[in-house]
């Protein structure tokens, strides 16, 4: 089964309206990274959070990483038309002897 | 400058057919992946492989082959192909070693269908 689960699965906001995906795995993850993929596109790589606890911003974007290692979130603040896409958390266990991808948020942003 | 690039861009094949998908990095990354997305678009990693290890993932049936004639080259042999392998294939490369999994630059990926 799927052991990096995303929620929700799909969100739907209004432009300017906040965004927020959580990212949780059965399993400690060494770093957590996040990842969009635009409609019909690749997966882009956004950041890195390797420490426990670890908050990172972009812009308009707040990235945090648990204090077990096991969960993260991703905060998009007023978001845009530009934010539409899915977004993956992904990471490797802590031995690094697998890699996971989330399930994936799928965002649409109604203008 | 395209940085990861994979050919074709789509691939429409009949069952039992054996094919294979080329992906080329420019960045001079030392570690190259293959992935599978699903319809549902699941991401999984199939192998991780630099020119010193190949780690695959146990769930890949062996239908499935990396192969690198070089370091800028990591190539899909499919054998067999079975419905079941329709999906679309990305291929990424990263400079972090085999087996440390950090930032990686993923190709525009290979729609396949298999009829």
């Amino acid at each position: 089964g799927q052991q990096v689960m995303q929620i929700p699965q799909y969100q739907h906001v209004q432009e300017g309206e906040d965004f927020t995906t959580y990212c949780n795995s059965s399993t400690t993850l060494s770093n957590i990274q996040w990842y969009k993929q635009r409609p019909g596109g690749h997966p882009v790589f956004l950041i890195q959070l390797v420490k426990s606890g670890e908050v990172k911003k972009q812009k308009r974007l707040t990235f945090q990483f648990g204090e077990a290692k096991k969960n993260s979130s991703l905060h998009i603040t007023a978001t845009q038309t530009t934010d539409v896409g899915t977004y993956f958390c992904a990471g490797p266990s802590y031995n690094f002897n697998k890699f996971y991808f989330g399930s994936g948020t799928k965002l649409n942003v109604k203008p | 400058d395209t940085a990861v690039s994979q050919t074709p861009k789509y691939l429409v094949t009949q069952m039992g057919n054996d094919k294979s998908i080329k992906c080329e990095q420019n960045l001079g990354h030392d570690t190259m992946y293959w992935y599978k997305q699903d319809s549902k678009k699941f991401l999984k990693i199939m192998f991780s492989y630099n020119n010193k290890e190949l780690i695959i993932n146990e769930t890949v049936p062996n239908r499935f082959s990396p192969k690198s004639p070089d370091k800028a080259h990591l190539n899909l042999h499919i054998n067999s192909l079975e419905l079941g392998d329709s999906a679309v294939y990305f291929c990424a490369s990263s400079p972090a070693a085999s087996g440390t999994y950090n930032e990686q630059f993923f190709g525009p990926g290979t729609r396949l269908t298999v009829l």
